[in-house]
């Protein structure tokens, strides 16, 4: 069983590109977290989601920046006209079904994707 | 504002040492306060989870204790290996809503040394 898996690993970017970034969660788990990362600094939530629905964008940047997690597919996280200041380490997560949004949930990360902006 | 707030911020030790590492948490209304170790590049795992009515566990080599009164908790690692060099996270977790539940601390980093 393949645990969260995110691609790529690495991504540049010049600014004003777009940045699109991939997760899978683990088998079987429906509901995904991303988490953005600063250097020296810790997790900060972005969104929530579960298979086609937003539950919590409450974190997410209100303009470039959108989620999905399709039907189908692996989730995607969007970062549009990108910024010096996106540069950061994004973070997936994912918890089995019957456990999201509750508050003894098990969340198990990806190894992230490492955005530089140049 | 919920916060978590990590102490020291980075610790180097000599391997077979043990170690204590705090934090100090705000969070409202409070459900439970995880550890969770991070390896350079890669994502964090879980460590212990603890809700308000447990004051210790163990997960091997490591134990975590938790005082909901003073809202401390520390990480103590015992018989340090190189193995555990890595950035150890102190997560408090809320009730407050569905996806936003985890306030993340800004994690000690660990050296264990030869």
């Amino acid at each position: 069983n393949a645990g969260v898996m995110q691609n790529p690993r690495h991504l540049v970017r010049r600014r004003g590109q777009e940045a699109r970034l991939r997760c899978s969660p683990m088998k079987g788990h429906s509901h995904v977290y991303w988490y953005r990362q600063l250097p020296e600094e810790g997790l900060k939530f972005m969104v929530y989601l579960q298979k086609e629905n937003i539950i919590d964008e409450s974190g997410m940047p209100k303009e470039r920046f959108s989620a999905e997690f399709p039907k189908e597919g692996p989730s995607i996280l969007r970062i549009q006209q990108v910024v010096r200041g996106d540069s950061a380490a994004y973070f997936c997560a994912s918890s089995p079904p019957g456990q999201g949004g509750t508050t003894n949930e098990k969340l198990f990360f990806g190894s992230g994707t490492q955005l530089s902006v140049l | 504002k919920n916060q978590v707030e990590q102490s020291p911020q980075s610790l180097i030790i000599l391997e077979g040492k043990n170690c204590t590492l705090q934090c100090n948490y705000t969070v409202s209304p409070f459900s439970n306060l995880r550890w969770y170790k991070q390896d350079t590049g890669r994502g964090p795992v879980s460590l212990t989870i603890m809700t308000f009515s447990e004051n210790t566990k163990s997960n091997g080599r490591y134990t975590a204790t938790l005082d909901a009164d003073t809202k401390q908790s520390s990480l103590h690692i015992t018989a340090s290996q190189l193995s555990d060099s890595a950035s150890y996270i102190c997560v408090a977790s809320s009730t407050r809503n569905a996806g936003n539940m985890l306030t993340f601390g800004g994690g000690t980093r660990l050296m264990v040394k030869p």
